[in-house]
């Protein structure tokens, strides 16, 4: 079975500071990918990531930014938090292209800011 | 127009029902398509994917595709309450590595 874990499950953060946001997967996926759900607005794509060191924005790429270092890990980066950000943040993986496109999610972490 | 569309509000189906939903997408070179089940709280669960025109079932559940008319629809037989969820559609387009997500139809079983 895929599996994608996120760091942390609930999260509250001050207005200003920087967070980070782990997920990791263990299917030697090639692509990687961070949303944001908020109720009416559905699941919106922040970043994406085709391959180790590789990044590509998505929808809504504005206060965030996004690291991959190893092929298994893809980090969130939020510089300064602030409260609009205040949201449900999703990790997905899935196989390359051509493989299977079906993208597989992690648990999900809440991230409060005050 | 935007790309993937749930139109229906909130479905209530008695147990033992069939559950109908559908998903309509504007981009007609879209090549992959999936259903996901999402838990209040908890992140979406893929349960069905199509890539070819006609039915797929799985166990309770059967997909049907239909690319001339640029649907996809997910049946739920013999409904249950642990069948209460919101169920995304999504859409993979050719050349394009992104799914586009519809917003999602609220399904509640009733007992």
């Amino acid at each position: 079975d895929v599996k994608v874990t996120q760091s942390s499950r609930y999260l509250v953060k001050r207005t200003g500071e920087k967070v980070f946001l782990e997920c990791v997967q263990d299917m030697d996926h090639e692509n990687m990918f961070w949303y944001r759900q908020d109720p009416g607005l559905g699941l919106r794509l922040i970043y994406f990531s085709y391959d180790v060191k590789m990044k590509e924005k998505g929808d809504i790429p504005e206060g965030y930014s996004v690291s991959r270092e190893k092929k298994e890990r893809f980090s969130l980066i939020l510089e300064s938090a602030s409260t609009n950000q205040t949201s449900m943040y999703l990790c997905a993986s899935s196989p390359p292209s051509g493989t299977s496109d079906e993208q597989y999610f992690g648990p999900g972490t809440r991230l409060t800011v005050t | 127009q935007k790309e993937v569309e749930q139109n229906s509000g909130p479905l209530s189906v008695p147990e033992g029902a069939i559950a109908s939903l559908n998903c309509t997408y504007s981009d007609r070179v879209s090549q992959s398509f999936f259903w996901y089940r999402q838990y209040s709280g908890k992140s979406p669960e893929l349960i069905m994917s199509i890539y070819s025109n006609g039915d797929k079932e799985d166990g309770r559940f059967t997909a049907q595709l239909n690319k001339a008319s640029q649907y996809v629809s997910l049946l739920i037989r013999d409904s249950q309450p642990s069948d209460s969820a919101t169920y995304l559609c999504a859409v993979l387009t050719y050349g394009n590595n992104r799914l586009a997500f519809g917003k999602g139809n609220q399904v509640v079983v009733i007992p």
